[in-house]
């Protein structure tokens, strides 16, 4: 089956980088995507990435590594608005998305 | 302010009602989709519409039931449901169906309770 594993909750320090890990296991790879979710509000996209390497984006980097199946979303200078869940998602060798269970950051003062 | 409005943003309904969800997007996209999101689990994707055509239907049960009279719009008509299907009911759209890079634009979800 087609999976995408990343943490429930993670805790970071204003100012600080977190790192959000990843993993993936599915019938091809066509992409994968991050998206940033406040509490009831619309999931916004963050960053694609379809070949391995880096993308940085203001504070926000994403990386990919396909022969190891792993992403990480790496925020810099952290903020009280980058409390939130991240989603990460991989589009399979059908174009269909794949979803994690998105990751709940919590940042604290 | 994403482009995609989705309305009501909460309902409550018993399990004989029949109610709508609605989505509208401003974007000019022509695909449009409907998610089930509940707490912890990943996104469901339940239907997808190509140029107001269903492509897609996830073994979605017949209690909902997608209704695409435009690309603009999109309809989610819901009759007799389950308290389990108490969710947030997202709304997306893309700019084509997935084969690109475009990333989906979502509403802001409705709410629904079923009791």
């Amino acid at each position: 089956g087609q999976n995408i594993d990343q943490p429930t909750e993670m805790t970071a320090t204003e100012g600080a980088i977190v790192q959000i890990n990843c993993t993936y296991q599915t019938s091809g790879f066509n992409g994968l995507f991050w998206y940033q979710q406040h509490a009831g509000e619309a999931p916004t996209f963050l960053s694609y990435n379809v070949l391995d390497g880096l993308e940085e984006k203001g504070r926000f980097s994403s990386f990919l590594s396909r022969s190891k199946g792993y992403s990480y979303l790496l925020l810099k200078e952290l903020q009280m608005k980058d409390s939130a869940s991240y989603l990460c998602a991989v589009r399979d060798s059908n174009y269909q998305l794949i979803w994690g269970a998105g990751t709940k950051l919590i940042i604290k003062p | 302010e994403t482009g995609v409005t989705q309305t009501p943003r909460h309902l409550v309904m018993g399990m004989t009602n029949k109610k709508s969800l609605k989505c509208e997007q401003h974007l000019g996209h022509n695909a449009m989709y409907w998610y089930k999101q509940s707490a912890k689990k990943p996104l469901e994707l339940m239907f997808v519409y190509n140029f107001k055509e269903q492509t897609e239907n996830n073994s979605v049960p017949s209690r909902f039931s997608p209704e695409c009279p435009n690309s603009s719009h999109l309809f989610l008509h819901l009759h007799t449901l389950q308290p389990e299907d108490s969710a947030l009911y997202l709304c997306a759209s893309s700019q084509d169906g997935g084969s690109g890079s475009g990333e989906l634009f979502f509403g802001e979800g409705s709410r629904l309770t079923v009791l």
